[in-house]
């Protein structure tokens, strides 16, 4: 079965600090990632996607993530957080075989609340 | 602009009715899914659509019901029989993996909120 875990349910961090959001997946096949994020009532945005052979992954808003295999890990990070950034992270991953082709597993989320 | 819309935004129904939910996108996207969302529990798969006039169910399809007539649409609809209807609905698509690769993204649309009294 495939499956993704976001191991924590909120992440607080104060301005200016890095953030890290973490991402450990667990799949049959070849995985392909992704990080989403959620305004309140809003549907999610796409903010960035693993690409083979780059372990550092650069996407919106200054976000990149870290891919390592060996850990079976996506972590999103930061450098300096907004109070802006402040909203709910979604990982995600698609798998290349199986009968579930096509479908994005998707994590439980982690509120991310960045204060002043 | 190109995106997917839902609507409407806010939907509130008896308890024992059947409700549609809608679902366009002018993405010209194969694929096609619909999420349901609640507090603490993510994103769970009911129904998804990789091409017109066929759709599989996720993995909570029990209580609701979809059709693909059209590329463009992809309307869900809450049963009666769906025991605990109220939740925030959301609906996705993306380009066919067999045709975009397997790291083309989800595009989502701003959710329907659905209150069942």
């Amino acid at each position: 079965a495939q499956s993704v875990a976001q191991p924590e349910d909120q992440v607080n961090v104060a301005e200016g600090n890095p953030l890290t959001v973490k991402c450990t997946y667990s799949v049959s096949g070849n995985p392909y990632l992704f990080w989403y994020v959620q305004y309140p009532n809003r549907g999610l945005q796409f903010l960035l996607k693993y690409i083979t052979g780059d372990n550092l992954v650069k996407g919106s808003y200054g976000f990149e993530a870290e891919f390592n295999k060996s850990q079976t890990s996506f972590h999103l990070k930061k450098p300096s957080a907004l109070v802006s950034d402040s909203a709910l992270y979604f990982c995600a991953v698609r798998v290349d075989r199986g009968s579930t082709l096509g479908r994005l597993y998707f994590g439980r989320g982690t509120q991310l609340t960045v204060w002043p | 602009d190109g995106g997917i819309t839902q609507s409407p935004k806010y939907l509130f129904r008896k308890e024992g009715q059947n409700v549609t939910l809608s679902c366009e996108q002018n993405l010209n996207h194969d694929a096609m899914y619909w999420y349901r969302q609640d507090p603490g529990q993510g994103l769970r798969l009911i129904y998804y659509s990789q091409i017109v006039n066929d759709f599989q169910k996720g993995d909570i399809a029990e209580g609701y019901s979809v059709s693909r007539e059209k590329k463009e649409s992809f309307p869900l609809t809450v049963t009666s029989a769906q025991k605990n209807p109220t939740a925030f609905y959301l609906c996705a698509s993306s380009i066919d993996v067999g045709t975009g690769g397997y790291n083309s993204p989800l595009h989502f649309g701003n959710g329907t909120r659905l209150t069942v009294t």
